[in-house]
């Protein structure tokens, strides 16, 4: 069974838009980790952000936020004034505590910004 | 710092070459791993290296062979591959094991196998 569930494959958006990426994920553990990445064109993964199952906090950073809802499975990220810049394939990925070996990851996101 | 180096950026190699990939990393990391990913899919986890030991093999086939000469570094020797094998082979570092960590991953090696 899938773990981690991007159903947006392509996204397209015009600059200065603001986006939201979907995440669900499924797991019966009640310790686990979820995370997003951004890997752009050149192919390197790049870490955005870790939350802990027990911390429903959502968080801010510069132009990104993220809102992790445990009733609905979701940790979703959302990108504020898209920018060219922007233009990736973007990942997220579940690690249980106690099952599974590493991560899973969902199977992306592409998001095109178009200026 | 939280780099993660990989050398080379491109190999092309032939089915009957003998290669290898490298990875590098100076944050102190002692957990590394080495995925691969074809185009349009996430990363597949091949092997994770903990304190230098393999812990994990995610039934890799025979003709990879990882290697961890120390704590920095973490090796992919490649033999007798298959044009399948074509692919993206990205190397990361984290700094336990533990499921926690989040993973610091290197730009990658584009291997081609003609």
């Amino acid at each position: 069974a899938q773990k981690v569930t991007q159903a947006q494959t392509e996204i397209s958006v015009v600059e200065k838009e603001d986006v939201t990426l979907d995440c669900v994920y499924e797991t019966r553990d009640t310790t686990y980790y979820l995370f997003w990445y951004k890997q752009p064109p050149s192919g390197e993964l790049v870490f955005l952000i870790r939350r802990n199952s027990f911390d429903e906090q959502n968080e801010i950073s510069g132009r990104y936020s993220w809102n992790f809802q445990k009733s609905t499975s979701s940790f979703n990220f959302t990108i504020t004034a898209s920018q060219v810049v922007d233009s990736a394939v973007y990942f997220c990925a579940l690690s249980e505590a106690y099952t599974g070996n590493q991560f899973y990851f969902g199977t992306g996101t592409s998001l095109t910004v178009i200026p | 710092d939280t780099e993660v180096t990989q050398t080379p950026k491109h190999l092309v190699m032939g089915m009957t070459n003998k290669k290898s990939l490298k990875c590098e990393q100076h944050m102190g990391h002692r957990a590394m791993y080495w995925y691969k990913q074809k185009a349009k899919k996430p990363p597949e986890l091949m092997f994770v290296y903990s304190y230098e030991k393999l812990s994990i093999n995610e039934s890799v086939p025979s003709r990879f062979s990882p290697e961890c000469p120390n704590s920095s570094l973490l090796n992919l020797h490649l033999h007798a591959l298959q044009p399948e094998d074509s692919a993206l082979y990205l190397c990361a570092s984290s700094q336990g094991q533990g499921k926690a960590y989040e993973q610091y991953f290197g730009p990658g090696t584009r291997l081609t196998v003609t």
